[in-house]
């Protein structure tokens, strides 16, 4: 099973970016997403889909269809300048996969 | 407060083996699901195994699986990865990493240790 993301997304400040993630009937998975800024261990921004970890704005969220999911960020800041990646459980294998990553810059 | 502190990473010579180790603090290592996680230089983060918290499930990545081992030492709270037969290639700051319920499977860590360096070379 393979995960498909853009290897980078350029965004303003203020702005709306979205991420996607691709994958073979992911819309039947559940989906994870990590930020992970350069020197820094990622950090849990989304679990199962569309749930934020206590800490996490709300400006982070995500969603689901049946070949992509997608991490919105909305009103971009400066610091949302990072690596973002997405994770799901493959039961055929029982193997934990992560997407290639895509990098985040705010212009 | 819930914390992880791996140790044993080094430079090791190709076909070596390497203990990693992974001190739990703040929860009970036997109540939770725990993987390692490994990510090479400029690279993305990989899965390399995870076992569940009363060690029943326990799964690897095809990329290590016959090479490593992962176990847990509950007296200790310790979390360990034995790595066999190393590979240039096994090359990564490795992480172990904490899932938020008992069973191994469809979930993600919320909680990471800062990561120990395996670098395999002559």
């Amino acid at each position: 099973y393979v995960l498909t993301q853009p290897p980078s997304v350029s965004v303003a400040p203020g702005e709306t970016a979205r991420i996607p993630c691709g994958g073979k009937n992911i819309g039947i998975k559940s989906v994870h997403w990590f930020q992970q800024k350069p020197g820094h261990v990622p950090v849990l921004v989304i679990y199962y889909d569309n749930n934020r970890p206590s800490g996490i704005p709300d400006r982070f969220s995500g969603s689901s269809s049946e070949h992509a999911a997608t991490l919105t960020i909305s009103r971009v800041e400066a610091g949302d300048e990072a690596d973002y990646y997405c994770q799901v459980w493959d039961s055929d294998t029982n193997h934990r996969l992560f997407g290639g990553g895509t990098k985040v810059t705010v212009l | 407060e819930v914390q992880l502190l791996e140790s044993g990473g080094t430079l090791v010579q190709p076909g070596g083996s390497l203990r990693l180790s992974c001190v739990a603090s703040g929860f009970t290592l036997s109540s939770f699901g725990m993987s390692w996680v490994r990510q090479a230089p400029g690279k993305g983060p990989e899965w390399v195994s995870g076992i569940s918290g009363r060690g029943d499930e326990i799964y690897y990545a095809d990329s290590v699986k016959g090479r490593f081992t992962i176990s847990r030492d509950t007296s200790k709270n310790t979390l360990s990865l034995q790595m066999n037969s190393l590979r240039a290639e096994d090359t990564a700051v490795y992480y172990c990493a904490k899932d938020p319920i008992l069973r191994f499977g469809d979930d993600a860590p919320g909680v990471w240790g800062k990561g120990t360096t395996v670098t395999v070379s002559s």
